[in-house]
């Protein structure tokens, strides 16, 4: 079984602060996926990484793939209130693309 | 995942009833993966189906649980004589093809009294 471990699992922070997720497992996977959940709906795709050691960056969020993709981090910069949700990382594998989910870290962004 | 459908998004049953839950994929899209999610933890895969295939059930429990996509219509995840513990929020994603990005939907959220 795959497991994907995040931590924190909780993070409650101010406004302009900076942070970082991280995402971690003893699986190799073909790509990684991050997520944000917001209460009440499903997740939404941040980005996807599939190269090792690739780095994305999407306005102040950071991603970065291990070099032996297994392990992945979201950094966010400047956190802001709007920045609030869960965050989730999926790994996928084989040809379908299974993908096996995070345990999630929630986070609070306080103005 | 503006696209993906599903219904009812809010769906109460008691003990012993049966639950049905639907998933219209996005246009286009004719695979779709359904999964379960308990209030504050990740989501666990369930099952992946094709049209008219179902080709992986993994996650799916062996009792009580059925998943099945039509050549038309949506998809839908059928839970019998559902317990308290089923009690959770039901998500379902299309993708276009094998390896695809998934896009959710907004998920039916299943209690069960």
């Amino acid at each position: 079984t795959q497991l994907l471990e995040q931590s924190p699992q909780f993070l409650s922070i101010q406004e302009g602060e900076n942070l970082t997720v991280y995402c971690n497992s003893s699986s190799v996977f073909s790509s990684l996926q991050w997520y944000r959940q917001e209460p009440g709906e499903g997740p939404v795709l941040l980005v996807t990484v599939v190269t090792g050691g690739e780095v994305k960056k999407l306005k102040r969020l950071t991603f970065q793939f291990g070099d032996a993709r297994k392990d992945s981090s979201l950094h966010i910069t400047a956190a802001q209130p709007g920045d609030t949700g869960l965050y989730l990382c999926a790994g996928a594998t084989g040809g379908y693309q299974k993908v096996t989910f995070g345990t999630g870290t929630k986070l609070q962004v306080i103005p | 995942n503006a696209g993906v459908m599903q219904n009812p998004r809010h769906l109460v049953r008691r003990r012993g009833q049966e639950a049905r839950l639907r998933c219209s994929p996005m246009k286009g899209h004719s695979h779709v993966y359904w999964y379960r999610q308990l209030p504050e933890e990740g989501l666990k895969f369930m099952v992946y189906l094709q049209k008219e295939n179902i080709i992986d059930e993994s996650g799916m429990p062996k009792e009580r649980f059925s998943a099945e996509f039509p050549k038309e219509g949506p998809s839908i995840l059928r839970i019998q004589q559902v317990v308290r513990g089923d009690s959770a929020a039901y998500f379902c994603a299309s993708v276009k093809g094998l390896g695809d990005t998934q896009y959710f939907g907004p998920g039916t959220r299943l209690t069960v009294l």
